[in-house]
């Protein structure tokens, strides 16, 4: 079983449109969460950190639920800039084989049209 | 000002011919990552440093093997490159991997293309 799995999409959707991407995690022992965006054939630029329940950035919301070990993000108002691959990430845990370890879902795609 | 830096950008090495690839941090990170990725899939990680402690992933091939000489610098050897090893290669840090909240957040330098020619 994949440590990070995430629907790779793509989305397609509307200028001003909301969209919501999902991923779930294996390790239950995990403690920090993160959304990242890539757009492509360059790095990934940290979006957000998730280490409670949810965080806040204006049109970006993650939320996470550690009881059923999935973490969300949803966009607001969605811009022609927002056209990237977001990437859930999640550290392996403070123990075991997984210490101090970041791992990667494979990223969902979006695209935002006029 | 960059803080985490590859280099080269751009790497096109022969096919069996050894090739290194560098990243260098500003950021004083315990934590030192390499991941490799592959179009339209996700970073893949290789390998770890945690201060100098070396922590390699089981499916990296013995093909991959990296050093770091000091904080700031990490080296990615790659010994005898095929085909398949075509891919970015991605240098990331993290103040302390094995914390938790903000000493996780990886930073990531721009990437070195790698093509086996």
């Amino acid at each position: 079983r994949k440590e990070v799995e995430q629907d790779p999409g793509p989305f397609n959707v509307p200028e001003g449109a909301t969209v919501a991407f999902n991923c779930t995690y294996s390790n239950s022992a995990s403690q920090s969460f993160f959304w990242y965006r890539q757009d492509c054939r360059k790095e990934p630029k940290l979006l957000m950190s998730v280490y409670s329940s949810g965080n806040e950035d204006g049109r970006f919301t993650a939320q996470l639920n550690r009881a059923s070990q999935y973490i969300s993000l949803l966009i607001r108002d969605s811009k022609l800039s927002d056209s990237a691959t977001y990437l859930c990430v999640v550290n392996g845990g403070l123990g075991g084989s997984t210490l101090g370890r970041l791992y990667f879902g494979r990223g969902t795609q979006l695209t935002v049209w006029p | 000002d960059a803080m985490v830096i590859q280099n080269p950008r751009y790497q096109v090495t022969q096919f069996g011919k050894p090739v290194t690839l560098s990243c260098s941090q500003t950021l004083n990170h315990n934590v030192m990552y390499w991941y490799q990725q592959k179009s339209s899939q996700a970073p893949k990680l290789l390998f770890h440093y945690y201060d100098k402690d070396f922590n390699n992933e089981a499916d990296t091939p013995d093909n991959f093997q990296s050093r770091r000489p000091n904080t700031s610098f990490c080296f990615l050897d790659i010994r005898s490159p095929g085909l398949g090893d075509a891919a970015m290669y991605l240098c990331a840090t993290s103040r302390d991997g094995r914390g938790a909240g903000v000493d996780t957040e990886a930073f990531f330098g721009q990437g070195t293309r790698l093509t086996v020619v």
